[in-house]
């Protein structure tokens, strides 16, 4: 167990429509980094927020959105979804102060988009 | 585009040898290397780093060697057990932040009894 903690774990949803996926992260823990995982296109990054501030971007489409709030879970927020956006969405933690790549990941939430 | 690949996407060894998972990236300016494992139906897990200033660092059961020149790393593990099946990635960092990863696609472990 990670410690890292995501909700759903699935959902099923229709084109259109939108979803928020919430993740909780490590006790301590400031950093959370959001990552999209798909059969066509890997691991790939989406957003870092460290304390409530956006810190990186990577690969997230406008139709995504992501914040982080005053007790530091994150919640994602997908909208006008489109089949494509079917993936395993996961959610990272890391130790603050640290300078190495350790994240820690929680099981992830599973979408399908129907 | 730069990327980090994988060699070979499946990997299948007799438990108890030693399993070799080998990476290449393209991304010179990348000073940092990851190692995660993934196990069905979790999320990824880490495993092991180096940076570019090393060529090898070991851990528990597990040595991961960087050759800068090729470009390439590998993560060995010794006398592979059945827990060690899963996808492993490699990841870079190719903006600076130790955080910020590149993932490979991963290569498949599947140790035989």
């Amino acid at each position: 167990d990670s410690g890292v903690t995501q909700t759903p774990k699935h959902l099923i949803t229709a084109t259109g429509q939108r979803v928020t996926l919430r993740c909780s992260p490590r006790s301590g823990d400031l950093s959370v980094y959001w990552y999209q995982q798909s059969l066509d296109q890997g691991l790939q990054f989406l957003i870092q927020y460290y304390n409530g501030e956006e810190r990186a971007k990577g690969n997230i489409l406008e139709r995504f959105s992501a914040q982080q709030f005053p007790d530091l879970h994150s919640e994602l927020n997908l909208s006008s979804l489109e089949l494509g956006d079917s993936a395993l969405y996961f959610c990272a933690s890391s130790v603050s102060g640290s300078n190495t790549g350790e994240l820690f990941f929680g099981e992830g939430s599973r979408l399908t988009v129907l | 585009g730069e990327s980090v690949g994988l060699h070979l996407p499946t990997l299948s060894v007799q438990e108890g040898d030693n399993s070799i998972i080998n990476c290449a990236y393209s991304n010179s300016a990348s000073d940092y290397f990851i190692w995660y494992k993934q196990e069905s139906g979790k999320g990824p897990q880490f495993i092991i780093d180096i940076r570019s200033n090393m060529d090898k660092r070991q851990g528990q059961r597990v040595t991961v060697l960087l050759n800068k020149t090729v470009k390439h790393l590998s993560l060995q593990i010794a006398a592979t057990q059945p827990g060690d099946s899963a996808v492993y990635f490699c990841a870079e960092n190719p903006g600076g932040s130790a955080r910020q990863l590149t993932f490979g696609s991963g290569t498949q472990l599947t140790v035989l009894p």
